[in-house]
């Protein structure tokens, strides 16, 4: 069982260059997700999606962006890194909105910006 | 807003030990409640849920009940082990799907 995968695991980046964390899921689930997870802070949510070709701002987009080409892949882009995108990200994906739907995660890309 | 508020940690017990991590709520409504289990270098898992007031939700011997009245939470366990040691993120499910998570309580269970 794949389940969400995400690659890469670990990355280190120079300040001002760009990368993409990859996101693939196949469970066909219609809703993803891309958290970013600070020491002490909990998970804040990034972008979401709840199918292909539609993509929403969460509590913290300012230097990101996605697309949902497919229902299997939710890319985040990096355009300009900088230090304060140091963090740990997990992509995740559920079937829907309600209760009944378990949201499952990534095992998270490590990104180190200096 | 939807709001988590959960214990700081790092919470150190040793083995066998009586675990309590506190867990409150702030939202319009009555969310569903989650609590997810992060060990080292992993993701997040899906450790128990529970969709509506006084619902108890358990799994590995962990237990939540959802107390509408005092908007909690609370994780619980009555004897834990070394391999309990992780950080557990209480969450309660917002509009639109979207998780909105504690900041994470750190766990560490001595022998």
């Amino acid at each position: 069982n794949a389940g969400v995968t995400q690659t890469p695991k670990f990355r280190i980046l120079k300040i001002g260059q760009s990368m993409t964390l990859q996101c693939t899921q196949d469970m066909n689930h219609n809703y993803m997700y891309w958290y970013r997870q600070d020491p002490g802070m909990g998970l804040k949510l990034i972008y979401y999606s709840v199918g292909a070709g539609i993509t929403d701002k969460g509590e913290v987009p300012n230097g990101y962006n996605v697309s949902r080409s497919t229902t299997e892949d939710f890319p985040l882009r990096l355009e300009l890194a900088a230090p304060s995108q140091t963090s740990v990200y997990f992509c995740a994906s559920s079937q829907g909105a309600t209760s009944g739907n378990t949201i499952y995660f990534g095992e998270g890309s490590w990104l180190t910006v200096v | 807003g939807n709001s988590v508020t959960q214990m700081e940690g790092p919470v150190t017990l040793s083995e066998e030990a009586f675990l309590t991590i506190n867990c409150t709520y702030t939202a319009t409504g009555y969310p569903s409640l989650f609590w997810y289990v992060q060990y080292p270098g992993e993701g997040l898992q899906l450790l128990l849920k529970a969709t509506k007031a006084d619902d108890k939700g358990s799994n590995k011997g962990f237990e939540a009940t959802y107390r509408k009245e005092t908007t909690s939470f609370h994780l619980e366990k009555g004897s834990v082990q070394v391999s309990d040691s992780a950080v557990y993120f209480c969450a309660l499910l917002g509009q639109g799907g979207k998780l909105i998570f504690g900041q994470g309580t750190e766990l560490s269970v001595k022998p």
